[in-house]
């Protein structure tokens, strides 16, 4: 299996564009989470699926971001508009019902919000 | 409230030095527990976990961590550190039986291992 798969890998952008990161979770895992990594704050949930559908987003930061997972294989997260504080490397990752919360995590992508 | 703390936030090692990182973690019931370490540039892999059974896990590279209910702990233990460990370790806890969605993080224990 490939892993949990991300891109872009690596996005730099302006302040006020819109930003979409996208996630593939491994084959079968029913849920997926996005995580949002910086040197202050460390790593924070943002928004978890089980079976598509959105669980908990009380992380999300404010409703410049928005999550989506159209199908099992794919799910996107959006900020807009794009602020410099939102710099950080956003993971996603993917478990499985019954796989005792183990976590799998994608690559990552690191956005820079200039 | 449920949570994770790591005490170490930075360790500094010599290469063949014995590593021990902390982990403590407030939660009622019983608790699924995860290490997992990041190196530099990269993404959180699954370093190893404890659900039940044996208080003593094994892990890939040599990592092993044991769990003491009484001390509410789950410490990582290396005999000999190399280089190559040089990463950012993390601890986190869940409720056994809980949801995917209760996976809590520490914030990480950054280990440099000097060569």
């Amino acid at each position: 299996d490939a892993g949990v798969i991300q891109s872009p890998r690596h996005e730099v952008t302006e302040m006020g564009q819109e930003v979409t990161l996208r996630c593939k979770p491994i084959s079968g895992h029913d849920y997926l989470f996005w995580y949002r990594q910086t040197m202050m704050r460390g790593l924070e949930l943002l928004i978890y699926f089980n079976n598509n559908v959105p669980i908990d987003d009380s992380g999300m930061p404010e409703d410049r971001f928005s999550a989506k997972m159209p199908n099992a294989s794919f799910s996107t997260l959006k900020i807009q508009p794009s602020e410099p504080r939102d710099s950080a490397v956003y993971f996603c990752a993917s478990g499985l019902s019954g796989g005792g919360e183990t976590q799998y995590f994608g690559p990552g992508t690191r956005l820079l919000v200039l | 409230a449920q949570s994770v703390s790591q005490h170490n936030h930075h360790v500094i090692l010599s290469e063949a030095a014995s590593l021990e990182l902390g982990c403590n973690y407030s939660y009622g019931g019983t608790v699924n527990l995860f290490w997992y370490v990041q190196y530099p540039g990269q993404h959180l892999q699954l370093l190893l976990k404890y659900f039940s059974g044996d208080p003593l896990v094994k892990g890939i590279k040599g990592f092993e961590a044991e769990f003491i209910k009484s001390k509410f702990s789950f410490n990582l233990r290396k005999p000999s550190v190399q280089w190559s460990d040089t990463a950012e370790y993390f601890c986190a806890a869940a409720n056994y039986g809980g949801s995917q969605g209760n996976l809590i993080f520490g914030k990480g224990t950054k280990l440099s291992v000097k060569p």
